[in-house]
């Protein structure tokens, strides 16, 4: 079966700062998207990873914050921009269209862990 | 409002007994999916099932089948013989047709199971 990895798993960081986390997957996907989870809560969607183009971002997430990169089908990268303590989440990618199965099926990349001091 | 509800923030069973997780939702629309993921303390999501609203018949996959009922809007989770590996967060999910791949989740029951 496909594999879909992030890195890094976890960070620690300093508030003010920016980490950039990458999603690979080992074979090619129609659709990339990342979620957020805060502690304790469910996952939110932060936005569609658009291949080619400028992602497609939900309400209240803003490309300044948190831009996103997609240059082709199996790679995808978010960065947290100017951290915070509220920003101490984690961050997981996933993918529809994966081994041909239909898009609106997602799978998970197994998530960054980030903590803001 | 697209909402998902799911009104059991934890649950027990014991091992090898069956146990269901209730997980209600809003919407307007009338073609969308349904799914429950697995999320252990790894933290890795895990698609559990899926169910698709136009298909009357209820999923299943080996141990774990839904109860879907479109017009109460109502989706549960039955898990049978409950092993231990089965001990996760359950996270029911709703995504609509129009949606372009948006899920949105409900806030999860944390299953346990006894030994």
């Amino acid at each position: 079966s496909a594999v879909i990895s992030q890195k890094p798993s976890r960070d620690i960081c300093q508030r003010g700062t920016s980490l950039t986390i990458q999603c690979q997957v080992d074979s090619q996907v129609t659709m990339m998207f990342w979620y957020r989870q805060q502690p304790g809560q469910s996952l939110t969607l932060i936005a569609t990873a658009n291949q080619g183009s400028e992602a497609t971002y939900e309400s209240g997430f803003v490309i300044d914050k948190f831009p996103i990169s997609r240059p082709n089908l199996t790679f995808s990268t978010l960065t947290v921009s100017n951290m915070s303590p509220e920003d101490s989440s984690i961050y997981l990618c996933s993918v529809g269209g994966l081994g041909g199965r239909e898009i609106n099926e997602q799978f998970f990349g197994p998530g960054t862990r980030l903590t803001v001091l | 409002a697209q909402t998902v509800t799911q009104s059991q923030p934890e649950m027990s069973v014991q091992e090898a007994e069956t146990v269901t997780l209730s997980c209600t939702y809003d919407t307007s629309e009338s073609d969308y999916y349904l799914f429950w993921y697995k999320q252990p303390p790894s933290r890795q999501m895990i698609l559990v099932i899926r169910q698709e609203a136009y298909k009357q018949q209820n999923a299943t996959e080996n141990r774990f089948s839904v109860n879907f009922q479109k017009a109460a809007k109502s989706f549960s989770l039955k898990i049978s013989d409950s092993q231990l590996g089965d001990a996760a967060m359950y996270f029911c999910a709703y995504l609509p047709f129009s949606q372009g791949g948006k899920l949105i989740f409900g806030q999860g029951t944390e299953l346990s199971v006894k030994p």
